[in-house]
Order: structure tokens, then C-alpha cells, then sequence
């Protein structure tokens, strides 16, 4: 079982490009979650999913776009990106709603120039 | 937005000592505790979910309080091995999907 693989690990972009994070997991979780992770802040929620075909604002939303077009991804997507964009992301999921762990992925580190 | 603290900030051990940690939280709308374990160069892993008032959970030399009228929780570790070096998060839930993070408590264990 790989759990939850994101890609790419590693990016580095200009100011203005565009670019997809994916997410891939094979447990079968109807959730899924965009998180990222800045120095000296907890993880904020980006997007989420409660299943295949839906999305939902989390804390931080602006500039980001997601789609869950299959159960076992979710793409998060910056059209323009911007150096405030520079973070790590995570993304996770879940069986299901109420008090479930979260399973993570390693991350992708993102560099915006 | 919810503010989650999680004191202290870092630590540093002996080998062989006892810890804890605390994380704190608002107490209205609370439904849930997570407490995950980040290892550097790693993806946080879950330790505990807790939810009623009271709960006590324990995972080998791991163990965690709840409580939910005063709005704290203690991850507690007895006698702190190398590998136990990691970051502890704590997250406190509201809802369904809304999970608020806090900053974490970086945690060195010293041979």
C-alpha cells in the first residue's frame, strides 16, 4: 500500500506559471485535503473533497484551484503563481467525515521565484 | 479560524527522561483532538484521536489527556528514546472537515 503519493516532490516556478500538484491515494478515503505549511504557522487547510466530484474552500483558498474529477485524486492547481505561494503542501485524507485521522502525504515543496 | 497553542515551542531532553507537552484550544464547538507525531523529512502521522472529556489514550511510552471543558490536552512521554525526535502537532477539530493546527512542539532527544 503506497497510501497517499504526491507529485511532484519538488518545484520551482516563476512568478506568473501555472502548475498541478497531484495527489494520488489507495486506502479508499472519501476525503481528501490541500494543507500547506509555512514557518512559524500550523498547517492551513487550502481546498478539500468530500468525494469524488466535490470541493470546498478551506482557510486559505485564494489563488489555488482543486478538482476531484476520480475518488483517488485530488489536483491542486495554481494558474498564476505568486512568491507568497512559496510553502510546502501536504496533501491527506480521511475514511470519512467525523473524528478520523488523517493520512499524509511526504509533501511538495514549492518554490515560487 | 481557530487559535491552537502547543507549548512549548521546542525541547531538549536527556535519554531516559520523561516529558510532556501541552496544546491548547477554545472549548466552544469543540468535536475532537488529533495529535500527530512529525518525524523531519517525513509526513506527520497520527498518534491519538480523542474526543470526550476525560479520554485518556496510550500508544507504547505515549499517552494523552483530554480535556474538553478547559480546553487542553497533554501528550506525555516516559522515558524519551532518541527516536522519539520529532515534532508533536495537535489539532483541534470544530466540524466535519475543519481541523486548525497548531505550531507544533519540536521535541530533541539527547543520547
Amino acid at each position: 500500500n503506497a497510501g497517499v503519493t504526491q507529485t511532484p516532490k519538488f518545484r520551482v516556478l516563476k512568478t506568473g506559471q501555472s502548475m498541478t500538484l497531484l495527489c494520488a491515494q489507495d486506502m479508499n478515503h472519501e476525503y481528501m485535503y490541500w494543507y500547506r505549511q509555512d514557518p512559524g504557522m500550523g498547517l492551513r487547510l487550502i481546498h478539500y473533497s468530500v468525494g469524488e466530484g466535490t470541493t470546498a474552500k478551506g482557510e486559505v483558498p485564494d489563488g489555488y484551484n482543486v478538482s476531484r474529477l476520480k475518488k483517488q485524486n485530488f489536483l491542486l492547481g495554481l494558474e498564476s503563481a505568486a512568491p507568497s505561494q512559496t510553502s510546502v503542501y501536504f496533501c491527506a485524507s480521511s475514511r470519512m467525515t467525523g473524528a478520523n485521522v488523517l493520512t499524509f502525504g511526504a509533501g511538495s515543496r514549492l518554490t515560487v521565484l | 479560524i481557530l487559535n491552537v497553542e502547543q507549548s512549548p515551542q521546542s525541547l531538549h531532553v536527556q535519554e531516559g527522561d520523561s516529558t510532556n507537552f501541552t496544546c491548547s484550544f477554545p472549548s466552544s464547538n469543540f468535536y475532537a483532538l488529533h495529535w500527530y507525531r512529525w518525524e523531519t523529512a517525513k509526513s506527520p502521522e497520527a498518534l491519538f484521536v480523542m474526543t470526550l472529556n476525560g479520554d485518556e489514550k496510550k500508544k507504547g511510552r505515549i499517552s494523552a489527556t483530554l480535556n474538553t471543558k478547559e480546553g487542553y490536552s497533554y501528550l506525555y512521554i516516559k522515558g524519551s528514546q532518541p527516536e522519539d525526535s520529532a515534532t508533536y502537532l495537535c489539532a483541534s477539530q470544530t466540524g466535519a472537515n475543519n481541523l486548525f493546527f497548531g505550531t507544533g512542539t519540536r521535541l530533541t532527544v539527547i543520547p
